[in-house]
């Protein structure tokens, strides 16, 4: 079975600086890769997704996200963080030959400072 | 532009009652799911349906059960809620493609007294 792990539970940034949220996966062969986001009181919107091609992958909102096989990584970054991006992150895994089923990491929280 | 609902969005209810959690969509999906998601933790797939009359229990383990009768319809009951039961419910659908993201819902953030 697939599982995700997401390392920071909280992250604190200043607007206008850079952010990177790290996601790690377990999973035996080459999995579909999602970020989502999560605003309080909100469900989850779809950031970006990889499945095959560049590892390299660009969402909404100015993030992106990088595939690593080697590391079993699927980071986001985003260049320069607005306050509006302050909510939570959510790493998941979609795998399941038959049983398609998406597994999410525990959410990281990013807090933006003036 | 949300194409799945959820209702109520807040429920505050007695410990023993029934309760049926509503959750629509209107993308014509064949996928749909509920998760249980609690705070500082990942969310739990606790049931999904393939298509009308398809059911499956998810990895963790509820009281609670479901149904789907109707392609846009998948409700989730609990027939005796109980303060344990107290946590947010986010239902998602996805199309029939392998590999597609879900859409969720606004969640129902359920206590139970």
């Amino acid at each position: 079975a697939q599982s995700v792990t997401q390392p920071d539970i909280h992250i604190t940034v200043s607007e206008g600086a850079s952010l990177e949220l790290r996601c790690n996966y377990s999973y035996g062969a080459t999995p579909y890769l999602f970020w989502y986001v999560q605003s309080p009181g909100q469900g989850l919107q779809l950031l970006l997704k990889y499945f095959s091609g560049d590892t390299l992958v660009q969402g909404i909102k100015g993030f992106e996200a990088e595939f690593k096989r080697s590391q079993s990584s699927f980071n986001l970054r985003k260049p320069s963080v607005h306050w509006s991006d302050a909510a939570e992150y959510f790493c998941a895994v979609g795998a399941g030959s038959n049983d398609y089923k998406l597994s999410f990491g525990a959410g990281t929280t990013v807090t933006v400072r003036a | 532009e949300a194409d799945i609902y959820q209702t109520p969005r807040y429920l505050v209810i007695g410990t023993g009652k029934k309760i049926t959690l509503e959750c629509s969509q209107t993308m014509g999906h064949d996928k749909m799911y509920w998760y249980q998601q609690d705070p500082g933790m990942e969310l739990h797939l606790i049931h999904y349906s393939y298509g009308v009359n398809s059911t499956e229990k998810g990895d963790l383990s509820s009281e609670s059960t479901v149904s789907r009768i109707r392609t846009e319809h998948f409700p989730l009951t609990l027939e005796s809620a109980r303060p344990s039961h107290t946590s947010q419910y986010l239902c998602a659908s996805g199309d029939r493609e392998y590999g597609s993201p879900l859409h969720f819902g606004n969640g129902t953030r359920l206590t139970v007294t």
